[in-house]
């Protein structure tokens, strides 16, 4: 069955600790790997997306990385204004549609 | 901004009742997709269309349908509705079947 995993579920992080999210996915056939960030009552905003292992993809303070059984996502030196829940999706290479499926994502707190 | 519409914003209805949520692409966007986000549940994928055909069907209630109109524009119709109805109804558009999607402010429905 297809599944994403994301770990940790919460994160507090004091200013400029850095850390990374874990995204676990079991899918057959991975067509690519998108992370967004949603902040509450928002809709997700796209971040990145990865297509084969060994690809890397950066954006301000944030890097994705990808394995060929997982991502993850690396803070570096995060601010308050990081704080938001971040959402790893798999879109399957086989079947006709461009479907997501997402993990629960990881709620992430930075604190000044 | 994503480029995405959505509304109404919040909606607000008694069980039983029917409701009508509409979301406009990006501008060349062909694909729309609509998903639900509960708390438990997380987001979920409902269906797809491209270029006004049903291209694919998740885990979408027989008393759920949708379609999308010749100017790309879709329109989710959700019937009979029930307590556990309640949630964010997020629509996403991409360029083409695959790829990344951008998501639209949501609606958030209430069923009383």
């Amino acid at each position: 069955e297809d599944q994403v995993t994301q770990s940790p579920e919460a994160l507090r992080l004091q200013e400029g600790e850095s850390s990374s999210l874990n995204c676990s996915y079991t899918v057959s056939g991975l067509r690519g790997l998108f992370w967004y960030r949603q902040d509450p009552g928002k809709g997700p905003e796209f971040l990145f997306t990865l297509y084969s292992a060994g690809e890397e993809k950066e954006k301000e303070r944030l890097k994705a990385t990808l394995t060929k059984k997982e991502s993850f996502l690396h803070i570096t030196a995060p601010k308050p204004e990081d704080s938001a829940t971040y959402l790893c999706a798999v879109q399957k290479g086989s079947g006709n549609t461009g479907k997501l499926i997402f993990g629960q994502g990881t709620t992430l707190q930075v604190k000044p | 901004d994503s480029g995405v519409t959505q509304t109404p914003k919040h909606l607000i209805t008694a069980t039983g009742q029917r409701v009508t949520l509409r979301c406009s692409p990006r501008s060349g966007d062909l694909s729309v997709y609509w998903y639900q986000q509960s708390l438990d549940q997380g987001l979920q994928f409902l269906i797809q269309y491209y270029n006004g055909e049903e291209r694919a069907k998740g885990n979408i209630l027989e008393r759920f349908s949708a379609q999308q109109f010749p100017d790309l524009h879709s329109e989710l119709n959700l019937s009979s509705l029930e307590l556990g109805d309640s949630a964010l109804y997020f629509c996403a558009s991409s360029v083409s079947v695959f790829g990344e999607q951008y998501f639209g402010p949501g609606t958030r429905l209430t069923v009383t």
